[in-house]
């Protein structure tokens, strides 16, 4: 089955960090890059940045700050999204997404979501 | 930083036909796709390409691009249609990608 697998929930403190993962099954995971996106509760989505699962560059979105992370472990066919110096503000879900196999690209295939919660 | 537009909520009733809209300055040059968000789910691709339809959406989802604006058409709308609708699309430079606000279509 084609899916990206993601933890339900994550809970944290102010200021701690956390990683989620996302773990593709079904395809070739270096066939696509994955992208990260979040939406904050009750709010729309907003697009990350994506990482070349090839080559593990990767893009953030502008205004993004250094406090994030994207990375891989092709070996478990698994992306992962790290937050450092968490604020309450980045409670929210955050979803890993596929881009299409080829040009122009789009987000075919969706993770379920990971609801962060950062609170004291 | 580059933002698309779209209207917070549209309402119609089973039968009739559901029109959103997405407006931005480099729409004319990047192609939109439009995701449907039901609640609590991840959302999915509904058109792809400004037209185009992935398998498994039904024949009354389509999308028109003219100039800076592009539509959502649902014809024929169900209640199961009922969801939150995102486009999104890419800078001038192709190199970001934008979400719009989201539109909540309610079906009455």
């Amino acid at each position: 089955q084609v899916q990206l697998v993601q933890p339900e929930s994550e809970l944290r403190k102010p200021g701690a960090s956390v990683r989620i993962s996302c773990e593709a099954s079904g395809y070739i995971f270096t066939s696509h890059p994955i992208n990260w996106i979040r939406q904050a509760p009750g709010q729309g989505l907003e697009w990350m940045g994506w990482i070349n699962t090839i080559s593990g560059q990767s893009t953030f979105a502008q205004g993004l700050t250094g406090r994030y992370v994207f990375s891989l472990d092709t070996s478990v066919n698994t992306a992962y999204l790290q937050i450092d110096s968490l604020r309450t503000e980045d409670t929210g879900v955050y979803f890993c997404a596929r881009y299409s196999i080829s040009s122009p690209y789009y987000f075919d295939l969706w993770g379920q979501g990971t609801l962060v919660t950062v609170s004291s | 930083s580059y933002a698309l537009t779209q209207p917070p909520s549209v309402s119609v009733s089973p039968g009739q036909t559901a029109r959103i809209t997405c407006s931005g300055d480099a729409l004319s040059r990047q192609f939109t796709y439009w995701y449907r968000q039901k609640s609590g789910q991840a959302p999915s691709v509904v058109i792809y390409m400004d037209t185009e339809r992935p398998s498994g959406i039904p024949e009354r989802f389509s999308g028109f691009s003219s100039g800076t604006t592009v539509t959502l058409t649902i014809s024929g709308v169900q209640a199961e249609d009922e969801a939150v609708y995102y486009c999104q699309s890419a800078d001038f430079t192709g190199t970001y990608r934008v979400f719009g606000g989201g539109t909540k279509l309610t079906v009455l």
